[in-house]
């Protein structure tokens, strides 16, 4: 098994381009997330999915659009990119959500993405 | 929003020595992950815990959840250990995770 991958591994753009980062996971994983790693601050989330043709908010998700119509792919777009979003960009996937009834459940992440937005 | 503190920022120590990561929070949880984060980039978990202490090959992980704090200790430390460690606590309401900013540890052979 592969586990997560994402595509591609690093990328430089120009303010105002746009581009989509891919994530794709053989697990047969229910939920997927995509995070997004700045100097000095915890991951943050950006976006997930609970499922197949479902993606939900999170922490972060101005500027950036989500698709899952495959179970095994979720797709991240930057539509018109910005220096603030510079970073590095995780994905994870899940056979359970992360958080449970406030239990703790693995999650098995990328191998990440770094974006630098000129 | 579960507000999470780990000490010390960077740490550096000497090949055999003990270490100890600490990991505090400010809402009360059931449970707590923490992951490690390789020099390359990678992240993996190492542990989930909700009460007492774990242990896999040469690190433990212990949990106090009424002084709502958890350690990461590694014994006889190897270069190979070096690495940022991450914890990361529920937030109760919106059951996601607020991640730590990490503990980057090196270790010097």
């Amino acid at each position: 098994n592969a586990g997560v991958t994402q595509t591609p591994k690093f990328r430089v753009l120009k303010t105002g381009q746009s581009m989509t980062l891919l994530c794709a996971q053989d697990m047969n994983h229910e939920y997927m997330y995509w995070y997004r790693q700045d100097p000095g601050m915890g991951l943050r989330l950006i976006h997930y999915s609970v499922g197949e043709g479902t993606t939900a908010k999170g922490e972060v998700p101005d500027g950036y659009n989500v698709s899952r119509l495959k179970k095994q792919n979720f797709l991240l777009g930057l539509e018109s990119a910005a220096p603030s979003q510079t970073s590095v960009y995780f994905c994870a996937s899940s056979t359970i959500p992360w958080v449970a009834g406030g239990q703790v459940n693995e999650q098995f992440f990328g191998p990440g993405t770094r974006l630098t937005v000129l | 929003k579960n507000e999470v503190e780990q000490s010390p920022q960077n740490l550096t120590a000497q090949e055999g020595e003990f270490i100890t990561i600490n990991c505090s929070y400010s809402v009360g949880i059931s449970a707590l992950h923490w992951l490690q984060q390789h020099p390359g980039g990678g992240i993996v978990s190492l542990f989930m815990l909700s009460s007492g202490k774990k242990k896999h090959g040469r690190l433990i992980a212990t949990i106090n959840i009424q002084e709502k704090h958890s350690s990461l200790h590694i014994t006889a430390s190897h270069p190979r250990d070096s690495a940022v460690y991450i914890c990361a606590v529920p937030n109760f309401g919106n059951e996601k995770l607020t991640f730590g900013t990490g503990t980057r540890l090196t270790i010097i052979p």
